[in-house]
């Protein structure tokens, strides 16, 4: 079946460090990717996605890059603020046990906490 | 403003308690889903509704039992739980049960069973 793995947390920067984690999956079709974060207290919300390989996602500043010869999707960010401390979640989108629906498999989440 | 909102957000109860989450979303979606998060777990798919039709795809227990009236509104119904159903539930919706389709999701509900 599908899987998602991510490193393991938490992970603890100063502010302005740069900012890699790590994510691989395995999936039996052409999935599409997602990174996601969770805030304290809320849900999870999108924060970017590829959808082939080779596609680079971005936004607020986080990159990930789809590549497909190395099963990863690793997140990126040049410069992390205070602000970016949530949890963030690695996931894909994949077939439905051929039902026409799709669904979206996890990882485990990764808590990153930026300190001033 | 999420557009996905859920109700209660918190929500304590014994185990031969009857209680139903309900969550409801304004963006025109067709399709539904709850999650459960646990505690260094990831999110588990309990129910997907694909224009208020179920797709199950886990086996989930008979205790959780979900309802879509309409493609706006979805709740799950609790009856007999055990406590390692404490967790957060996160309902989610998306345009359509597609490929590249994101989730957009609620704040979720924190249930704790005594």
């Amino acid at each position: 079946g599908d899987s998602v793995t991510q490193m393991e947390g938490p992970v603890t920067l100063s502010e302005e460090a740069f900012l890699t984690i790590n994510c691989t999956y395995t999936a039996t079709g052409y999935p599409s990717l997602f990174w996601y974060v969770q805030y304290p207290g809320e849900g999870l919300q999108l924060l970017l996605k590829a959808t082939k390989a080779d596609d680079k996602g971005s936004n607020k500043g986080f990159e990930a890059t789809y590549r497909k010869e190395t099963t990863s999707f690793h997140l990126e960010k040049g410069s992390v603020q205070v602000s970016d401390s949530a949890v963030y979640f690695c996931a894909l989108s994949d077939s439905l046990s051929g039902a026409g629906s799709y669904q979206l498999t996890f990882g485990k989440g990764t808590k990153l906490s930026v300190i001033p | 403003e999420t557009g996905v909102t859920q109700t209660p957000r918190h929500l304590v109860m014994g185990m031969t308690n009857k209680k139903s989450l309900k969550c409801e979303q304004h963006l025109g979606h067709n399709a539904m889903y709850w999650y459960k998060q646990s505690a260094k777990k990831p999110l588990e798919l309990m129910f997907v509704y694909s224009l208020e039709e179920r797709v199950e795809n886990n086996s989930v227990p008979s205790r959780f039992s979900p309802e879509c009236p309409n493609s706006s509104h979805l709740f799950l119904h609790l009856h007999t739980l055990q406590p390692e159903d404490s967790a957060l539930y996160l309902c989610a919706s998306s345009q359509e049960p597609g490929l590249n389709q994101p989730q957009h999701f609620g704040d979720g509900t924190r249930l704790s069973i005594l």
